[in-house]
């Protein structure tokens, strides 16, 4: 595709409820990252992905948060029993990864899942 | 504990004139850096990036200045013009894990005015 595409693009939920935000990277981007921006903060990383695996979960903030990607492709994140405070812009990016560059693999990010929990 | 700091959360400057943008970070293992520029409702986009075997790196109107000594990064943009109105973020990676996890900051909102 174009470019890193999420969805949905805004998603207000009732606390306790799940929810599921996924996400589409360039086609052929092997690494796959997710952040989230909370009101006031800068962008947090959540979670890394190369191909299918995660070699990097540090980021995720409790139990309730997981994240899945299959065919090195599509990942979701999910969200289990939402609490006020998981209320943020969520954002994908995803990179070639290319360590043959001298330079750093440039991450590509999509706009963005709003999520409101009420 | 926030590793990289961007202390000013919002700018104005006249079009035309220097923009000025900072940012220190307090990890030693920080060799990269990076600018990413974001406007609303959109995701950031990568603007400019720094090795730390470098001092300067310039390309167009943006220049990014690294002293390693005093772990402090600016981006100079000259001439500003209002389409650079925006917020920019501060990101640096660590490579010992071999992947480029990134640490933002927590954004500059520039304003050019006309």
């Amino acid at each position: 595709g174009a470019g890193v595409s999420q969805s949905p693009s805004n998603k207000v939920t009732e606390k306790g409820k799940d929810v599921e935000l996924r996400c589409d990277p360039i086609s052929g981007h092997t690494a796959l990252y997710w952040y989230r921006q909370s009101l006031g903060q800068g962008l947090e990383f959540l979670i890394y992905f190369q191909g299918n695996s995660a070699p990097d979960k540090s980021g995720l903030p409790s139990d309730r948060f997981s994240a899945e990607r299959t065919g090195g492709s599509v990942s979701t994140l999910t969200i289990q029993r939402t609490q006020q405070e998981d209320s943020a812009v969520y954002l994908c990016a995803s990179s070639f990864r290319n360590l043959g560059l001298a330079g750093r693999d440039e991450q590509f990010f999509g706009p963005g899942t709003r999520l409101t929990v009420l | 504990d926030q590793q990289v700091k961007q202390n000013s959360p919002s700018l104005s400057v006249q079009e035309g004139r220097i923009s000025i943008l900072n940012c220190d970070y307090t990890n030693s293992m920080f060799d990269y850096f990076l600018w990413y520029k974001k406007y609303p409702a959109e995701g950031p986009t990568f603007l400019i990036s720094i090795s730390s075997i470098k001092d300067k790196n310039e390309d167009g109107r943006f220049t990014v200045f690294l002293n390693k000594s005093a772990k402090h990064l600016s981006l100079h943009i000259v001439p500003s013009q209002p389409g650079d109105s925006a917020v920019y973020f501060c990101a640096a990676s660590a490579r010992p894990s071999g992947y480029s996890t990134l640490t933002f900051g927590k954004g500059t909102m520039l304003l050019v005015s006309p």
